[in-house]
């Protein structure tokens, strides 16, 4: 079983839509939570990152956090062309020797049409 | 102010032979972190250096090394190529060693 386990897609929904993109985990010592976008021959940039559960906003990005469910969210509002990519969830825990890494998804591959 | 740089860009090698990849991390980040990423799945953890200091290191055999430099820039080493290393390898860094880490453009790797 794969640490974290993300729908890989494809989605394709129309210009102005919600996104909603989901990953779950199995791993309890994963504290630190965070989403990349990667365009096409590109690398993972960063869009939101947390610690804690609930919510985090930034502009048309909402981050959500469950740990007691092991689920993470990110909802994309008003959703634009230029928001087509692949969009990668991605988790991390510390390790005692000042240490960490991050486990990523698979990746949800998104398209929006104008 | 410059982000995560990699080099080279791309990289044509055949089986057995041995590349050195190369990254300068965002200016005042001292952890360095690689990452190998197959197509179509998401990026798997190799190596974190920080303070020059190994920090883990992932499922991946010996012939994968790397190192970190006193200006915290740092090489990924890959010996012995076989046809399962080709893919994007990225670096990754990040202020100290538990801070959100940015990647570059990434080491795009095919072995022939």
């Amino acid at each position: 079983q794969k640490e974290v386990e993300q729908d890989p897609g494809p989605l394709s929904v129309p210009e102005g839509a919600i996104v909603s993109l989901n990953c779950t985990y199995s791993n309890s010592a994963f504290q630190y939570f965070m989403w990349y976008r990667q365009y096409s021959r590109k690398g993972p940039e960063l869009l939101m990152y947390t610690y804690s559960s609930g919510n985090k906003e930034d502009g048309r990005f909402t981050a959500q956090v469950d740990k007691s469910s092991k689920y993470i969210s990110l909802f994309i509002r008003d959703s634009q062309p230029s928001d087509s990519a692949t969009y990668l969830c991605a988790m991390s825990a510390l390790w005692e020797t000042s240490g960490s890494r991050l486990t990523f998804g698979e990746g949800t591959q998104l398209t929006v049409n104008p | 102010d410059a982000g995560v740089t990699q080099s080279p860009t791309h990289l044509i090698k055949t089986r057995g032979q041995h590349v050195t990849l190369r990254c300068s991390p965002i200016s005042g980040h001292k952890s360095v972190s690689w990452y190998q990423q197959v197509l179509g799945q998401g990026p798997q953890f190799i190596f974190q250096y920080y303070e020059k200091e190994e920090r883990g290191r992932g499922n991946f055999p010996d012939r994968f090394s790397a190192r970190q430099f006193p200006n915290y820039s740092s090489e990924l080493n890959v010996n012995a190529l076989l046809l399962g290393d080709s893919a994007l390898y990225l670096c990754a860094s990040s202020f100290v060693w538990d801070q959100p880490q940015h990647f570059g453009d990434g080491t795009r790797l095919s072995i022939l």
